[in-house]
């Protein structure tokens, strides 16, 4: 069974790095066309893709926001990592990730809440 | 980049409807990659649909995706109580790689 959980904190300050962590189970990231996506959503809005990391340790990032982000994994650990700097009120929002490909994304995590505040 | 427009942006149905969601691309698609999401409040959105057809396992049957080129939609032939919910479709791009939301559709109680 295929599961995936976020973690990271709640709250970070402006102009502060974000650092996210999935820790996922059901499948290796080792295996051809697997992958873990981080995806997000702003309070009442919609979601918004950010970046996937596959098999291949390739990553991929979304145009609008990939000098900000940083993805990488630890298979070992089974855990997938994403930072995002300068941090700033606006990408207060649910943050998600999902697996266990990236033509689709079949099983989220619960999501973990962050908020951006002084 | 290719952009997805989901309409309309709210249905009005009551339980029994039918509700037709539109997902239109902004460029044609040459591949199937086309999926849909849907999400109850407060919870994580869950795959409804892969490859513009294919019910994700456990997906009850009154759930059907067609389309191709730039139309695509989601049927929900007889909506029950709780599907009543925000609906997205996807797409993934082989190249340049990346994957995009449409804004999305909400199917609320009349």
């Amino acid at each position: 069974q295929v599961t995936l959980r976020e973690s990271g904190p709640a709250l970070v300050k402006p102009t502060q790095a974000l650092t996210l962590t999935c820790s996922f189970s059901g499948f290796s990231l080792n295996t051809i066309g697997e992958s873990v996506s981080w995806v997000r959503q702003p309070p009442g809005k919609a979601l918004e893709w950010l970046a996937f990391i596959d098999s291949d340790d390739d990553k991929v990032y979304s145009p609008s926001l990939k000098t900000r982000l940083t993805i990488s994994r630890d298979t070992s650990k089974k855990q997938v990592v994403l930072t995002m700097t300068n941090m700033d009120p606006v990408d207060t929002a649910t943050y998600y990730c999902a697996g266990p490909h990236n033509v689709h994304l079949g099983v989220w995590g619960k999501g973990t809440t962050v908020t951006v505040s002084s | 980049e290719i952009v997805l427009t989901q309409s309309p942006g709210t249905l009005s149905l009551s339980p029994g409807d039918r509700a037709t969601l539109s997902c239109r691309a902004s460029q044609s698609l040459t591949k199937k990659y086309i999926s849909w999401y849907q999400q109850r409040p407060g919870q994580a959105p869950s795959l409804l649909i892969s490859d513009v057809s294919i019910r994700a396992n456990g997906v009850p049957d009154r759930f059907s995706g067609s389309g191709s080129g730039t139309d695509f939609s989601l049927i929900i032939s007889e909506l029950e109580p709780e599907d009543f919910a925000v609906y997205y479709c996807q797409h993934y791009s082989p190249s340049p790689p990346g994957l995009t939301f449409g804004p999305g559709t909400k199917v609320e109680i009349k």
